[in-house]
């Protein structure tokens, strides 16, 4: 079956700091990936996607690049700020079904600190 | 263009009653996502209509049940109501069918007691 396992958090780093949060997937066939971000009282927003393999997706200073041959989709952003501070779920779509859910990984919970 | 809205943003049930939540969805989108949030997790697929059509299921028991409307809103109502039902409940809207991008609205905050 698909599936979305992202490392754990809670990940807690200085501002100005490098991050990186891992995510692999098992999927059949050929997913769309994603990074959802979710700040404190809200809803999921759509941070970046990549749709094929060594695609790249990027948004805020924020980078994922899609790799088929490790199954990763790891999220990157060189200089965090405290305003980055939120939970980080990476998720995936298997478009080979009819419909289009998202499945997501349990989420990365990010602390930035000045 | 407006987003998706939820409504209630908060809601406190007694065990074993029901519960209905509403979402409406962004102007034109004809798809419709809901997913349950439970706390420290990420959000499972409960179920998806298109085109006011049940559309897929996740693993979730029959008590969980939907309805989509001609004007594209929708809503979630779970009876029976258990402990663990408490969560965070998302509706997500697509415009161009299932296999577009999914936009969420902020959730409904459910808790059973």
């Amino acid at each position: 079956g698909n599936s979305v396992t992202q490392m754990e958090g809670p990940v807690t780093l200085s501002e100005e700091a490098f991050l990186t949060i891992n995510c692999t997937y098992t999927a059949t066939g050929y997913p769309s990936l994603f990074w959802y971000v979710q700040y404190p009282g809200e809803g999921l927003q759509l941070l970046l996607k990549a749709t094929k393999a060594d695609d790249k997706g990027s948004n805020k200073g924020f980078e994922a690049t899609y790799r088929k041959e490790t199954t990763s989709f790891h999220l990157e952003k060189g200089s965090v700020q405290v305003s980055d501070s939120a939970v980080y779920f990476c998720a995936l779509v298997n478009y080979g079904g009819s419909q289009g859910n998202l499945i997501f990984g349990k989420g990365t919970k990010l602390s930035v600190k000045p | 263009e407006t987003g998706v809205t939820q409504s209630p943003t908060h809601l406190i049930k007694t065990r074993g009653q029901q519960v209905t939540l509403r979402c409406s969805s962004q102007s034109g989108h004809n798809t419709v996502s809901w997913y349950q949030q439970a706390l420290g997790q990420g959000p499972q697929f409960i179920f998806q209509y298109y085109r006011e059509e049940e559309n897929g299921r996740g693993n979730f028991p029959p008590r969980f049940s939907g309805l989509q409307f001609p004007n594209y809103s929708s809503e979630l109502n779970v009876n029976a109501l258990e402990l663990d039902d408490s969560a965070l409940y998302l509706c997500a809207s697509s415009l161009g069918g299932p296999h577009t991008e999914a936009f969420f609205g902020q959730g409904t905050r459910l808790t059973v007691v």
